[in-house]
């Protein structure tokens, strides 16, 4: 199994941009989630899902659109990116609501 | 409202010796889970510890333990017999019965030869 796997490992915007990062598993995991990272800080959370069709706001969802259209696929989706969006962010997944996730390894994305 | 609270941004401990990371959290809901993870500088979140708010006892996994108590909401990590690679940043987290993950500031440990 590959896991959760994020593409791109780091992307540079500019401010404005829109992109998608995009987020698969291969585990047959219904709940998927979507963190960022600042520099010094632990993670919060933007958006989740507890299955395909099924979205949620966390945290911090302004300038942030999910989907989910499969259980296998959750991108994440800049609407228009900003200065303050400069994070690294991890898609994470589980098999039901409780039990740990696991992590993608992030993708450091930096808008000027 | 702020939900997990590690209140050591960084601790130093020696080599072979055990070090407590402090983790306390706030909740209504019966049914949670406590997690922790390891952050190295490469980047990657490690899962290392999971307590569920209905076990009796306290999670262990190798050199890594969890001090549950319960009635004063706290979750420590206990590392026993550092060693050097256990250098990185620590994060504890809780999930309630809706199932998103929330996280503390995290607290970097330094271990000194």
């Amino acid at each position: 199994n590959a896991g959760v796997t994020q593409t791109p490992k780091f992307q540079v915007l500019k401010t404005g941009q829109s992109m998608t990062l995009q987020c698969a598993q291969d585990m047959n995991h219904e709940y998927m989630s979507w963190y960022r990272q600042d520099p010094g800080m632990g993670l919060r959370l933007i958006h989740y899902s507890v299955g395909a069709g099924i979205t949620d706001q966390g945290e911090v969802p302004n300038g942030y659109n999910v989907s989910r259209s499969t259980t296998e696929d959750f991108p994440l989706r800049l609407l228009s990116a900003a200065p303050s969006q400069t994070s690294v962010y991890f898609c994470a997944s589980s098999y039901g609501v409780t039990g740990e996730q696991y992590f993608g390894p992030g993708t450091r994305l930096t808008v000027t | 409202a702020q939900k997990i609270t590690q209140t050591q941004p960084g601790m130093f401990v020696q080599e072979k010796e055990a070090v407590t990371l402090d983790c306390t959290y706030d909740t209504s809901d019966p049914s949670y889970g406590l997690f922790w993870y390891k952050q190295p500088s490469s980047g990657e979140m490690i899962f290392l510890i999971y307590q569920g708010s209905y076990d009796q006892q306290n999670a262990t996994e190798g050199r890594y333990s969890l001090n549950f108590q319960k009635a004063r909401k706290s979750a420590n990590l206990v590392i026993s017999a550092s060693q050097l690679g256990d250098s990185a940043m620590y994060f504890c987290a809780m999930r309630e019965g809706g199932g998103d993950m929330r996280f503390g500031a995290g607290t970097r440990l330094t271990v000194k030869p």
